[in-house]
């Protein structure tokens, strides 16, 4: 079955506990993005990759850290948390940057406190 | 950058036709529009996208002004399950590629 997989689902931690949110995708698709989702903003870039070893800031990266070192695995990195990355976290991924269906994680809420 | 605009909420009746306005002015020529939708507690779903021409597929139909400047995305029978917030969205070709996304609409699908 075609998906995206997030890790974890919940998580609370504590303000500058450096946490990893994990994300995977077995369709073979060179885009990756990170959003996250909070009351009244709608959702909001982070980082996005074009492809392995390629990726760019979002609307909003600060604070955050990705990844691209396989085609599959997208991580977020979050090296000092603070309450203000309390939100909701998707993975997305697609075959096509622009054009393509942009496939989504669950979603990974994160408490910091 | 090129944004969208959609009423907050909208309600209809169960097995009725739901018409979801978005107004996107600023459109440039080479921006996709696209829609996607979010069930409760659920990451955002892909709905149906298109360019010029009037989409159709097994969930919806998509109909884009000529001038392009606005767009409607036609639920033909809602059900219950088609409650969600639904979001118009423009993907850019510039270097960025990035997706703005705006607040939505929250369709109230009432029985």
């Amino acid at each position: 079955e075609a998906q995206v997989t997030q890790n974890p689902r919940y998580l609370i931690t504590v303000t500058g506990k450096k946490l990893t949110v994990t994300c995977s995708q077995n369709m073979n698709h060179e885009y990756m993005s990170w959003y996250r989702q909070d009351p009244g903003l709608g959702l909001r870039q982070i980082y996005y990759s074009m492809n392995v070893e390629v990726t760019d800031k979002g609307d909003v990266p600060e604070g955050y850290k990705v990844s691209r070192k396989e085609k599959r695995n997208f991580p977020l990195i979050l090296e000092s948390p603070s309450p203000n990355q309390t939100s909701l976290y998707f993975c997305a991924s697609s075959l096509l940057r622009n054009t393509g269906e942009l496939f989504f994680g669950e979603g990974s809420r994160l408490t910091v406190l | 950058d090129a944004k969208t605009t959609q009423p907050n909420s909208m309600e209809s009746n169960e097995e009725e036709p739901v018409h979801l306005p978005c107004n996107h002015s600023t459109i440039s020529g080479t921006d996709y529009i696209h829609w996607y939708r979010q069930l409760p507690s659920q990451g955002p779903e892909y709905v149906i996208h298109g360019l010029t021409s009037n989409v159709n597929n097994r969930m919806a139909s998509l109909a884009i002004a000529e001038d392009r400047k606005s767009s409607t995305l036609i639920l033909h029978r809602a059900t219950l399950r088609d409650a969600a917030v639904y979001y118009c969205i423009l993907t850019f070709m510039d270097s960025n590629y990035q997706l703005i996304w705006g607040a939505g609409t929250k369709l109230i699908i009432k029985p």
